[in-house]
This record gives structure tokens, C-alpha cells and sequence, in this order.
């Protein structure tokens, strides 16, 4: 069974930091692309940042971009998402999701970020 | 990149079909992918490349592409489809979604 779960969230004041880390389990995981997609309270779904199988490609949103640091461990099976320079536009849900040629066929169940003062 | 636009909410009566689109010029070029999303869960997948589905997707899910819109249709409305719906595509940039869809059933 594949299973994604995110940790690392919680609230953090402006210019703060954070790390998300996925943990995935029941696939290979290092054959896929992996993703993060957020979700601001109330609103529509984004797509943050992906990463290649190997890492040699990365993409991220304009918003995050020179703040936000995608990167993966194959040996460990899992994913990062480093967030420097928070800011308050950032507080969303933050999902984990396998990304392949079905699309976000899986993802995790979310882990909350809230910035704030 | 390119935008995807999706009409905010659609109502249907139960048992009708529900129709929802999603239009962007790069449509033509890329797949499209459709998302359900229930209060407090993450997204299902339930359409991927246009108009293959899951297994374990219901077959009243259905997609289709015309041009620059693609539509996910809904036959037979059940309570339980009131959800809000999210098309997806990519291009060289990364991922993008369309604004979503609120279905209602009445």
C-alpha cells in the first residue's frame, strides 16, 4: 500500500523557517517524481515545487522561488521541503504527492503551516 | 505559463449530469488530470490523461477533450459527488491547477 505522510508543519512568525519532510512507504520511490502542493485555508490547490527521480530537475511556483529548496533522500525514501523567509501568504496546507504519468495519483494527508505573528 | 479556468460553482439535481470545464490555450498540447476534494481530505485522483480513469473510480466519471476546454461529466449525480473539483495540467515551468469547481447537488 502506498502511504505519504508529511511532518515538520506548525506555526512559525514571519521571516522564520521550516522543514517538511515526507515519509513514503510501498512503492519505489525512487522512480518517481515527486511533488509538494499547498493549499491556503479556503482556497484552491497549488503546486509548490517538483523534483526529478534523480534530483536533476527541480521546478518551483514563482511565489516560492529563491525561499523555498525542494530536495529528496532515495536511501531514505522520503522528501523535503525547506521554507526560509516565510511569510504570512504562505500559511496553507502543504500535501505531499507522488506525481507520474496518472498524474497526483497519491498523496498524503497534509500537515499545516501557519504564519504568523 | 498558461492559465487553466474553471467555472466556480455548477448545481445539479440528483440523478442529472454534471458538467464541468476546464479551458486553457495549452490544453491541446498537454493532458489534462481531475481531481474530488471532500472537506478536510486531501485530492482523489478520478480523470488522468484526458479521459482514462482509476480503477475503483465509479463509472459515472467520465472526460473528455474538445480543442481548448476539457470537461469532466458526471452522469447520474449522487449526493455523495458534492465535492469541489480541480483540473490539473503542467508545462515546462511545473504543475498548475485550475481554480477549482464547487459542485452542488440540490
Amino acid at each position: 500500500e502506498v502511504q505519504l505522510v508529511e511532518s515538520g508543519g506548525g506555526l512559525v512568525q514571519p521571516g522564520g523557517s521550516l522543514r517538511l519532510s515526507c515519509a513514503a512507504s510501498g512503492f519505489n520511490f525512487s522512480n518517481y517524481w515527486m511533488s509538494w502542493v499547498r493549499q491556503a485555508p479556503g482556497k484552491g490547490l497549488e503546486g509548490v515545487a517538483n523534483l526529478k527521480e534523480d534530483g536533476s530537475e527541480k521546478y518551483y511556483v514563482d511565489s516560492v522561488k529563491g525561499r523555498f529548496t525542494i530536495s529528496r533522500d532515495n536511501a531514505k525514501n522520503a522528501l523535503y521541503l525547506q521554507m526560509n523567509s516565510l511569510r504570512v501568504d504562505d500559511t496553507a496546507v502543504y500535501y505531499c504527492a507522488r506525481d507520474g504519468d496518472r498524474g497526483f495519483e497519491y498523496w498524503g494527508q497534509g500537515i499545516l503551516v501557519t504564519v504568523s505573528s | 505559463s498558461f492559465e487553466l479556468t474553471q467555472p466556480p460553482s455548477v448545481s445539479v439535481s440528483p440523478g442529472q449530469t454534471a458538467r464541468i470545464t476546464c479551458s486553457g490555450d495549452a490544453l491541446p498540447k498537454t493532458y489534462t488530470y481531475w481531481y474530488q476534494q471532500k472537506p478536510g481530505q486531501p485530492p482523489l485522483l478520478i480523470i488522468f490523461k484526458d479521459i482514462e480513469r482509476p480503477s475503483g473510480i465509479p463509472e459515472r466519471f467520465s472526460g473528455s477533450s474538445s480543442g481548448t476546454t476539457v470537461t469532466l461529466t458526471i452522469s447520474g449525480v449522487q449526493a455523495e459527488d458534492e465535492a469541489d473539483y480541480y483540473c490539473q495540467s503542467a508545462d515546462s515551468s511545473g504543475t498548475l491547477f485550475g481554480g477549482g469547481t464547487k459542485l452542488t447537488v440540490l
